[in-house]
């Protein structure tokens, strides 16, 4: 089992750059989860998608983030443009049949925007 | 909506010690209840979770957590930590049978000193 995979595990760009961060849930997973990382903020959900169709988006802080799950195995988390109060370690996890079980997270892209 | 607090943020022991990390959480309906690990460099893991039945529950690597629905508490404990313990540790809730994301803690920084 591969478990999640995120792409890239760090992303280095200039402010007002478009960034794409990648997520491959575990394979039969119907849900899939960003979460972003700061120091003062902790870990926060930024929205959530059950089989490919977004759930709650309530947590994206702004027009500037966009998700999109165009089909069971691949998410994106999309800024554009992107600003230095951006920079943090973005979590996607998955699960299955989200009420019960447990969610398995991915290693995390840590970006960094200058 | 929910929240989480971690009371401390940072802890420091020695091998041996007995450990406990308080988590208290706001929110009035059915919960479920999780502590996450993230050792250096690592992905979160799952430690244990509470969804119903016994209040206390056992984890992986001798952690164990006690739901008390009275004090809005799941607090973790440990009666003997060793160096490889050292690691940030996150309380986080979701509400019951629901299908949502999960609020997480700030986090607590566990030190063990050899």
């Amino acid at each position: 089992d591969a478990g999640v995979i995120q792409s890239p595990r760090h992303e280095v760009t200039e402010m007002g750059q478009e960034v794409t961060l990648r997520c491959k849930p575990i394979s039969g997973h119907d849900y899939l989860f960003w979460y972003r990382q700061t120091m003062m903020r902790g870990l926060e959900l930024l929205i959530y998608f059950n089989n490919n169709v977004p759930i709650d988006d309530s947590g994206m802080p702004e027009d500037r983030f966009s998700a999109k799950m165009p089909n069971a195995s691949f998410s994106t988390l999309k800024i554009q443009p992107s600003e230095p109060r951006d920079s943090a370690v973005y979590f996607c996890a998955s699960s299955l049949a989200g009420g019960v079980h447990e969610q398995f997270f991915g290693p995390g892209t840590r970006l960094t925007v200058l | 909506a929910q929240s989480v607090s971690q009371h401390n943020h940072h802890v420091i022991l020695s091998e041996a010690a007995s450990l406990e990390l308080g988590c208290n959480y706001s929110y009035g309906g059915t919960v479920n209840l999780f502590w996450y690990v993230q050792y250096p460099g690592q992905h979160l893991q799952l430690l244990l979770k509470y969804f119903s039945g016994d209040p206390l529950v056992k984890g992986i690597k001798g952690f164990e957590a006690e739901f008390i629905k009275s004090k809005f508490s799941f607090n973790l404990r440990k009666p003997s930590v060793q160096w490889s313990d050292t690691a940030e540790y996150f309380c986080a809730v979701k509400s019951g049978g629901g299908a949502d994301g999960l609020t997480f803690g700030k986090g607590t920084h566990l030190i063990i000193q050899p």
